[in-house]
């Protein structure tokens, strides 16, 4: 058990929809870091949240947004869903230097796009 | 960030200790090397991560190779409980993303 938990586990939505998933980090930990895995493949990076801001994003469309907020929860939000945003989500806490920059991750949310 | 190599998949002997590659030629001076696990459909598992010194820790043994260039996760006694995707990443701090390649695939058999 790493301490970080997402919600909810599983999610159904439509092509077109909204969805918001939810993040929890470890105590003590600061940043927050989202990764989508489609199946069969590595988790890829989508952005990190430090501070409340955007700390570094990878090659995702804009409607792909997040929030971190004072607790260092963070949200994670995606815009007119696609189908093959259908994939796990996975996020991870951390702090930053050195040592303790060790992403540990969550369970993940697992997005079902129809 | 620097790539690396990994077999797609190995099996190993439950109770055998297991050794698994992966080669990083392009490491720079300040790139850890970190080993990940993810148990089916599961959020990944942080195992261990060393410089350039062999580490170990109560799940694995690092063996990182003078060069830096290639290093060895080494699970002591394996269970059925490792069969896993394992994923060998190359990290300096201060990069904020961890770069997963398809990582490999580890059986353990009875």
């Amino acid at each position: 058990e790493t301490g970080v938990t997402q919600s909810p586990t599983h999610l159904i939505k439509t092509r077109g929809q909204q969805v918001t998933l939810r993040c929890s980090s470890q105590s003590g930990h600061n940043t927050v870091s989202w990764y989508q895995q489609a199946l069969g493949q590595g988790p890829q990076f989508i952005f990190q949240y430090y501070r409340e801001e955007e700390n570094g994003r990878g090659n995702f469309p804009p409607r792909f947004s997040g929030l971190q907020f004072p607790n260092y929860s963070s949200e994670l939000n995606v815009n007119a869903l696609e189908l093959d945003d259908s994939a796990l989500y996975l996020c991870a806490s951390s702090t930053p230097g050195g040592q303790q920059e060790t992403q540990y991750f969550g369970p993940g949310t697992r997005l079902l796009v129809l | 960030d620097a790539k690396t190599t990994q077999p797609p998949s190995m099996d190993c002997a439950e109770g055998r200790a297991a050794n698994l590659p992966c080669n990083h030629s392009t490491i720079s001076g300040n790139e850890y090397v970190y080993w990940y696990r993810q148990i089916h459909s599961q959020g990944p598992q942080y195992i261990i991560h060393g410089l350039k010194n062999n580490e170990t820790n109560e799940m694995a043994s690092l063996i990182i190779t003078e060069d830096r260039k290639s290093s060895t996760l080494i699970l002591p006694h394996a269970t059925l409980r490792d069969t896993a995707v394992y994923y060998c990443i190359v990290y300096f701090y201060g990069n904020n993303r961890l770069a997963f390649g398809k990582g490999n695939q580890v059986v353990v058999i009875p």
